[in-house]
Order: C-alpha cells, then sequence, then structure tokens
C-alpha cells in the first residue's frame, strides 16, 4: 500500500494563477482532509469530506476550494492564488468515523510558494 | 469549538534525559488525544494515542498521561536520543464525526 500520496510535491505560482492539488489514498477510508501548515501555526484544517460526494469547510477555508468524486481522490483547488496561500499543504486521510479508529493518516506534503 | 494549546512551544535536552510536552484542551466532551510527530520535510505520523477511559498509555520509551479533571495531557519521552529531533503535536477531538483539532506543535532538539 502506498498509504496517502499527494501530487506536485512542489510548485510555484504567479499572484492570480489557479492549480489543483491532488490527493490519493489505498486505504479506502470514509475521511479526507486538507491542512495548511505554516511557521507558528501549527496544522490548520481547510477543509474535509466525510464521504464520497461530500465536503464540509474547516478552520481556515477561504481562497480555497474541494471535490471528493472519487472515495479514493480529494482535490483542493486555488482558482486565484495570493502570496498568503504560499504554505505547506498536506493532505489526511482515517476510517469512518462512526468505528472506534479515529488515527489520522498523513501524506508527504505539498510546498506551494505564490509569488 | 475545541481549543488545544500546546507547550513549550522549543525544548531542548541532552541526550538520555527526559521530554515533557504540555497540552490543554477546552472541550469536555473530547475524548480521543493522539501525539504526532514529524520530521523534518516530512508528513506528520501517529506516535501514541490515548481516549478518555484511561489515564495513561505508554509504548517502550514514549508515554501519554491524561486528567480529565484538569483538561490536559502530556507525552513523556525517556532516554532521549538525536532521532527523537523533530516537531511534535498534540491534538484531541469529541465526536467521531468531528475532524482533529491540533496545537501548534513543538519543536524537540535532542543534542548529542
Amino acid at each position: 500500500n502506498a498509504g496517502v500520496t499527494q501530487t506536485p510535491k512542489f510548485r510555484v505560482l504567479k499572484t492570480g494563477q489557479s492549480m489543483t492539488l491532488l490527493c490519493a489514498q489505498d486505504m479506502n477510508h470514509e475521511y479526507m482532509y486538507w491542512y495548511r501548515q505554516d511557521p507558528g501555526m501549527g496544522l490548520r484544517l481547510i477543509h474535509y469530506s466525510v464521504g464520497e460526494g461530500t465536503t464540509a469547510k474547516g478552520e481556515v477555508p477561504d481562497g480555497y476550494n474541494v471535490s471528493r468524486l472519487k472515495k479514493q481522490n480529494f482535490l483542493l483547488g486555488l482558482e486565484s492564488a495570493a502570496p498568503s496561500q504560499t504554505s505547506v499543504y498536506f493532505c489526511a486521510s482515517s476510517p469512518s468515523g462512526f468505528t472506534r479508529t479515529d488515527t489520522q493518516y498523513f501524506g508527504p506534503g505539498t510546498r506551494l510558494t505564490v509569488l | 469549538g475545541e481549543n488545544v494549546e500546546q507547550h513549550p512551544s522549543t525544548l531542548s535536552v541532552q541526550e538520555g534525559d527526559s521530554a515533557v510536552i504540555k497540552c490543554t484542551y477546552s472541550d469536555s466532551a473530547s475524548n480521543y488525544f493522539p501525539w504526532y510527530k514529524q520530521e523534518l520535510g516530512k508528513g506528520p505520523q501517529l506516535i501514541i494515542d490515548i481516549r478518555s477511559n484511561v489515564g495513561e498509555k505508554k509504548d517502550q520509551r514514549i508515554a501519554v498521561t491524561l486528567n480529565k479533571t484538569a483538561k490536559h495531557f502530556s507525552l513523556h519521552i525517556t532516554e532521549t536520543q538525536p532521532e527523537d529531533s523533530a516537531v511534535y503535536f498534540c491534538a484531541a477531538k469529541s465526536t467521531y464525526a468531528t475532524p482533529l483539532v491540533f496545537g501548534k506543535g513543538t519543536r524537540l532538539s535532542v543534542i548529542a
């Protein structure tokens, strides 16, 4: 099993450009999450999904959109990138919340720079 | 909603000494408390977790304690080694349908 994978690993954008970050998991997990990590700020939740076709807002959703068309994939979109979105983005997944298994498994991260 | 505070933000210890990282949470309904380790350039990885029906859990050199009354939990690392150097995050969650809420992290440096 590859676990949680993220594409791309690095990206540089100009202000106003758009891009999509792809997260894929092969563990048949129901829940998937997108976080951003900034120095001194820890991990902040952007959006999450509790199942295929569902999405919900997290702590810092503004400027981002997500889609979960397939159970194994969770896409994070930036429609018009801003320098404030320069960050490291992590995807995570976890089994169904209705079991007593809450462990979240993280991907390796995507380092995004917006100039 | 839940709020998790983590202290200290940085911690330096001599190799072989113990390290303690503390977290407090605000939501008395929280019942799951994991600790994650993040090495440089990698994603966070679960190292130990505890549920609210136990007060302490150990795994070799790592232990976690939970005080539900005071709403705080701690990570204890004994006999620290250079490979323990990393950023450690605590987290908390309540119902099964809610995501984890993370502390801001502690950068641990083990000096050989």
